[in-house]
């Protein structure tokens, strides 16, 4: 069964402190892994795909790096704006394009 | 551009009534999805399709139903709403080219 395990469940951080959120993940082959921001009230936003083991994206203050088992995103010196729910999404090779989800890491940055 | 637009965005139903939460996307995608997301308890797939004429049973189907006559549309039908419907409802549709998933902002559902 494929599972996708996401920690911390909750991450507090100074403004200017970096850090990284892991997910964790087992599956049978895998096609891509995804990063969502969610704001509260609001639907998830699509950050990043990433297709293969070594593979890096950066956008502003967010870094996603994968390995053959996890993937991290690293916040660098983040501001109270990135505070939010990131969700880590996998999806594996061959059947229908159905993702599974993490249930997320809730980040809060204060000023 | 809208993407996906799902309505309404709040709503309050009695056990035992009836509605549909309607979603339309403008981007052409063949894939779209419904999920319910609970607190703590991340996304579960409720229905998909890949396309008009075509769905299938996610994760947790049982009081719900879905249809796809066009692209654009992929309402999501509750019958005799329980409590244990009170969520908040995504609508999704892939983006085939990077597998990105564009989602709706949401329906906010409370049975009482």
């Amino acid at each position: 069964e494929d599972q996708v395990t996401q920690s911390p469940e909750a991450l507090r951080l100074q403004e200017g402190e970096s850090s990284s959120l892991n997910c964790s993940y087992t599956v049978s082959g895998l096609r891509g892994l995804f990063w969502y921001r969610q704001d509260p009230g609001k639907g998830p936003e699509f950050l990043f795909t990433l297709y293969s083991a070594g593979e890096e994206k950066e956008k502003e203050r967010l870094k996603a790096t994968l390995t053959k088992k996890e993937s991290f995103l690293h916040i660098t010196a983040p501001k109270p704006e990135d505070s939010a729910t990131y969700l880590c999404a996998v999806l594996v090779t061959g059947g229908s394009y159905i993702p599974t989800f993490g249930r997320g890491t809730s980040l809060i940055v204060h000023p | 551009n809208a993407g996906v637009t799902q309505t309404p965005k709040f709503r309050i139903l009695k056990i035992g009534q009836s509605m549909t939460l309607q979603c339309t996307q403008d981007m052409n995608h063949n894939y779209m999805y419904w999920y319910r997301q609970d607190p703590g308890m991340g996304l579960k797939l409720i229905y998909y399709s890949v396309g008009a004429g075509i769905t299938d049973k996610g994760e947790v189907p049982n009081g719900y139903n879905v249809s796809r006559s066009t692209t654009e549309d992929f309402p999501l039908r509750l019958e005799l709403a329980a409590p244990s419907q009170t969520s908040v409802y995504f609508c999704a549709t892939l983006q085939e080219l990077n597998y990105g998933y564009t989602f709706g902002s949401g329906t906010r559902l409370t049975v009482v």
